[in-house]
């Protein structure tokens, strides 16, 4: 299985808002509500911050929502704050059961 | 609050098994609709997803490593665990142990582990 494609940095100011995009295909993105996305600082484990494409998990801020079109997931982070500056990664439910990450967005708070 | 804390050797010599064991507290490997995953971090690099069981002992993995991969659950222990034979340097990783698996999101994670292959 083939990693999920992300761009691999993003950047924004203060206030902004950006969005990081994670393509797959018919076989995975495509196919199902089932992405997910996370957020890593440094040295730290991932932490969920999207699940089934739109839901956000107890406690995570509402500036983080998630949407898909086609092969394509996306993750739109509103209001951008200094503490978001972090590496971000897709996750997707494939056809053989399995899970599948994109390569990963290093997002940088100018 | 489920809390999963990863363990076993840092460091593993080329062509040998990297063994690894997650053990959860506040919550049951047991439990319905829970399944637990191993995924791992080469330094620098992104994530991978190896493998999933459920308490059942069904498991499912990565195609790329499920030749050298083995993954078991001790539901009398909460513990589940990660094999995986013939390494080289290029398994060397962060492992993390996670709930979560099949279209489950991985909600809970350890802080995972570091293992380093080198003779």
């Amino acid at each position: 299985q083939s990693a999920l494609t992300q761009p691999a940095s993003v950047s924004g100011s203060p206030g902004q808002s950006i969005t990081i995009s994670c393509t797959g295909t018919s076989s995975d993105v495509g196919g199902y509500n089932y992405v997910s996305w996370y957020q890593q600082h440094p040295g730290k484990a991932p932490k969920l911050m999207i699940f089934d494409v739109t839901k956000r998990p107890s406690g995570v801020s509402n500036r983080f929502s998630g949407s898909k079109s086609g092969n394509t997931a996306s993750l739109t982070i509103s209001g951008l704050q200094a503490e978001d500056e972090a590496d971000y990664y897709c996750s997707s439910y494939t056809s053989s059961s399995t899970e599948v990450f994109g390569g990963g967005t290093k997002l940088t708070v100018l | 609050q489920v809390q999963l804390q990863e363990s076993g050797p840092g460091l593993v010599k080329p062509s040998e098994t990297l063994s690894l064991t997650c053990t959860v507290s506040g919550g049951s490997v047991s439990s319905d609709n829970y399944y637990s995953s191993w995924i791992r971090q080469p330094p620098g690099k992104g994530l991978e997803w190896i493998g999933y069981i459920y308490y059942s002992g069904s498991t499912n993995y990565n195609p790329s490593l499920k030749s050298r991969v083995t993954i078991s659950i001790a539901t009398s222990k909460n513990q589940f665990s990660l094999k995986l034979s013939s390494v080289t340097a290029a398994d060397t990783a962060v492992y993390f142990c996670a709930r979560g698996g099949r279209w489950y999101p991985f909600d809970y994670w350890g802080q995972g582990t570091l293992v380093t292959v080198s003779s």
